[in-house]
């Protein structure tokens, strides 16, 4: 069973400041998704990332793909309080009939004014 | 707009009771999974579906079955609830190829058991 861990489990920050939320993996995944939760709500999709070293921008989020593909990282700059949500990576890999998702623990971020 | 809907935003159910989860999609999508949400440890894969009548057991299938007579629709039953069963349950569904496709969620189902 792949396992992913997320680091750290809870972060509180004012708006304007800087965080990085982690994802680390023993296993390889064919690609890592980042979904946000609001509560009350599924997760949405943020963004998929695929090839190992990649780094994709979402406006002032920054996603990158550890280059073994065991790992991934989400940057946000200048927190706003709209950016509060309980954030998950997720490792995609095929089982040969169906794709499946390894979710990893969650980031559950607040921001405040 | 894609929609992925579950019958009931809450429910509280009695231990032993046998208990039924609804999700309907309206993409034609092949995946659809149930998961189940616990604080600090994410989303747990209880059982998957890819096509009308298959299924495959997740990461957590005990005391779970599920049904999926028709592509939009997939259920979760709970044969006998039990106090440990209290959870968060989501529904998702998925393009069938590829490892690229996102699952788009429902709701959820706020299950407690008494």
């Amino acid at each position: 069973t792949q396992l992913l861990e997320q680091s750290p489990q809870f972060l509180s920050i004012q708006e304007g400041e800087n965080l990085t939320v982690y994802c680390n993996s023993s296993s390889v995944f064919s690609s890592l998704q980042w979904y946000r939760q609001e509560p009350g709500e599924g997760p949405v999709l943020l963004v998929t990332v695929v090839t190992g070293g990649e780094v994709k921008k979402l406006k002032r989020l920054t996603f990158q793909f550890g280059d073994a593909r065991k790992d991934s990282s989400l940057h946000i700059t200048a927190a706003q309080t709209g950016d509060t949500g309980l954030y998950l990576c997720a490792g995609a890999w095929y089982t040969g009939t169906a794709s499946k998702l390894t979710f990893g623990t969650g980031t559950r971020l607040q921001v405040t004014l | 707009d894609v929609k992925v809907t579950q019958s009931s935003r809450y429910l509280v159910k009695r231990t032993g009771e046998k208990v039924f989860l609804e999700c309907v999609q309206d993409m034609d999508h092949e995946n659809m999974f149930w998961y189940r949400q616990d604080p600090g440890l994410g989303l747990r894969l209880i059982y998957f579906s890819y096509d009308v009548k298959m299924k495959e057991k997740g990461d957590i299938p005990e005391g779970y079955s599920v049904s999926r007579e028709k592509k939009e629709r997939f259920s979760l039953i709970l044969e006998s609830a039990s106090t440990n069963q209290t959870s968060m349950y989501l529904c998702a569904s998925s393009l069938q190829a590829g490892t690229t496709y996102e699952q788009y969620f429902g709701p959820g189902t706020r299950l407690t058991v008494t």
